[in-house]
């Protein structure tokens, strides 16, 4: 199973709004509704952010919001913040693997 | 809300084994999946397996089939996650993550919370 696919880095300014894309195929991203993005700053565990494609875990701040789009998922931070400095990681059901995460895209926040 | 505590840094040997444990407090064990991920250096994350307690039977990514093996203690709301034949590249951070056990039987198909993390180093 091949790790699905995410640009390098994105950045933004604060206030502006960035977009993660992440690529897989129609076995695992396009396949189900069962893709996850989570949050994680230098020497810190993962936190997640989005499940089940668009939906937000309680805490969550609503800027950050999930869509999808055949094989492909996004995770979309609006209204960019100093505090959203970070890797952010896609993860994909994928039946029999079962999971495959992403290459991992850096923020910066300019 | 359950949280994950994992045992501490190891350091090993090429060919030998590394098992990490994975304690859950504040929670009902027999609620959850628990999960392994591993974060090599300045790399991205890659699910090993995973394990649902109640059940008892785990389930490994192919590429760790036949050196992983992951178990969970009931009694003790541990789980173990068990590395054989390491080598050099196995050097990594070992992550333990819950999911939740689906209404319709499995388990949600997200990871929250996670684990410290535990750092294993293999070099001779």
């Amino acid at each position: 199973q091949s790790a699905l696919t995410q640009p390098r880095s994105v950045s933004g300014s604060p206030g502006q709004s960035v977009t993660i894309s992440c690529t897989g195929t129609s076995s695992d991203v396009g396949g189900y509704n069962y893709v996850s993005w989570y949050q994680q700053h230098p020497g810190k565990a993962p936190k997640l952010m989005i499940y089940d494609v668009s939906k937000r875990p309680s805490g969550v701040p609503d800027r950050f919001s999930g869509s999808k789009s055949g094989n492909t998922a996004s995770l979309t931070i609006s209204g960019l913040q100093a505090e959203d400095e970070a890797d952010y990681y896609c993860c994909s059901y994928a039946g029999s693997s079962p999971y495959v995460f992403g290459t991992g895209t850096k923020v910066t926040v300019l | 809300q359950v949280q994950l505590v994992q045992s501490g840094a190891e350091v090993k040997k090429p060919g030998s084994s590394v098992k990490v444990s994975c304690k859950a407090s504040g929670g009902t064990f027999s609620s959850y999946a628990i999960s392994w991920v591993r974060q090599a250096p300045g790399q991205g994350l890659e699910w090993m397996g995973g394990i649902i307690p109640i059940f008892g039977t785990a389930n490994y990514a192919q590429k760790f089939q036949g050196r992983v093996t992951i178990t969970a203690d009931e009694s003790t709301s541990t789980a173990y996650m068990e590395l054989s034949s390491l080598r050099s590249e196995d050097t990594a951070v070992y992550y333990c993550a819950c999911a939740p056990i689906a209404a319709a039987g499995g388990s949600e198909n997200w990871f929250d919370p996670w684990g410290q993390g535990t750092l294993v180093t293999v070099s001779s």
